[in-house]
Order: C-alpha cells, then structure tokens, then sequence
C-alpha cells in the first residue's frame, strides 16, 4: 500500500538555527499537508499544498510541493522553543476526498534554548 | 473556525469498565468525523469513519464490537471502548473536516489508561 517516510526521524537543533525535513513516498499524491503535534494534544495544520512546484508560506515555516509529486519538503527558519513537536507530513489517498489520509512517522524535533 | 473538541483529555480507569470518548465540531457541521489511534512516539492509525446517521466504517482489523461509534448528530460522534483492558490503553484522537474537499481538523485527543 501506499506510505509516507520522513527523514529525518529526530532532530535536535540550537535556538535560532534553521530548519529542514522531508516526506517522500513511492506513490504520487495530489495533496501534500503538514500537521504538527505537541506532546499530549492532537495534530495541528500548519500548511496544505496543492499543487506540483507550490510553495506556500505560513510565518516562518515554508513547504514546497515536489515537482515530481512524490515529496515535499517543510522549512522552519530561525527556530524557537516553542517550534518543539512532531512534524507529520500527510496524503489524501484519494484526489478528491480527505476522508482516506495517511500520514508519515513524523520529525521529532527539539530546539535547545 | 473549524475546531474540533475532545472529551474528555484523560481517562484512567479499570479493567472491564467501558468508556466514552466525545468528539464535537463546535463552530461547523460534520457529517463525517474520524478516529485514529496513536501509539507512544509514532504515527496516527485511523480506525474508522464516522457518518452521521449511519454505521460507520472500519478499517481492517479494528474490532466494531470493541470500539463503538455514534454519530448522533452532525456536531456529535463518541467512540465507546468496550470492556477496556490495558492493551487498549492509548491515545485516541477524532477529527473532522468542514467540506470533503478541506484537510482535517483535529482534536486534542484523549489519554485512556486502563489499569
């Protein structure tokens, strides 16, 4: 069946630096949303991109939708504590719906004060 | 808009004690909710939709008759653990999404603890 990966799996970066991961998948989507989750709450949209070549921004958090329609990629620029949490990457299996989404193992990510 | 409220946050309790979770849109209907399952450091399993008014679906492998769903009205769905014992003990999470064509909105999911 059709699965996400994310690399990479862990991150542990100082306060102010850069960030950047990926999601990447052997199966086209037509869809690419990015969720982040902090401990003990669920998911929450950060972006949605919906088309080949997107790039969409929300504050200081970038994603990119892959050309080839098999990736995408999320950049947090000048990261602070507040950024700690797990990024997923998600896909709706179907191009029409949202109702069937499966979603990648996710980023953890910690930023040192 | 579209937010999403779980209740309740925690649950702890014994083995054999059945448990009700609620999922409410409270600012949008939805006709459709959705529950997943997340275990300790990974990602999210969906295990069934939620339809309003009608049964709902289940994804392989989950058992209807351990996990119930009501979806009573358009702003109401519970998942009802049955018969809890420690293996279900997880965090479960519902979503719901605005228009079949939106993402998803979710939750802040429930910590159940079976002793």
């Amino acid at each position: 069946g059709q699965q996400l990966n994310q690399s990479p799996q862990s991150m542990f970066i100082q306060e102010g630096e850069d960030v950047s991961m990926n999601c990447t998948s052997s199966s086209i989507f037509n869809t690419w949303l990015w969720y982040k989750q902090e401990p003990g709450e669920g998911p929450v949209l950060l972006i949605a991109l919906y088309k080949a070549g997107e790039l969409t921004s929300n504050g200081r958090l970038t994603a990119q939708f892959g050309i080839t329609r098999k990736d995408s990629f999320l950049n947090i620029s000048a990261s602070i504590p507040s950024d700690v949490g797990i990024y997923f990457c998600a896909g709706p299996l179907r191009e029409t719906s949202y109702d069937k989404v499966i979603f990648g193992p996710g980023t953890s990510l910690s930023v040192i004060p | 808009g579209a937010v999403v409220s779980q209740h309740p946050s925690r649950v702890i309790c014994k083995s054999g004690t059945s448990v009700k979770i609620e999922c409410r849109s409270l600012d949008f209907q939805a006709t459709t909710m959705f529950w997943y399952r997340q275990f300790p450091k990974k990602s999210l399993m969906l295990m069934a939709t939620s339809n309003e008014g009608s049964k709902a679906t289940y994804e392989q492998g989950v058992e209807k008759d351990k996990f119930l769903i009501n979806h009573a009205s358009l702003t109401l769905s519970t998942l009802t653990v049955t018969s809890a014992h420690p293996e279900d003990s997880s965090f479960y999470i519902c979503s719901a999404r605005v228009r079949p064509n939106q993402p998803q909105h979710f939750g802040d999911g429930t910590r159940l603890s079976i002793l």
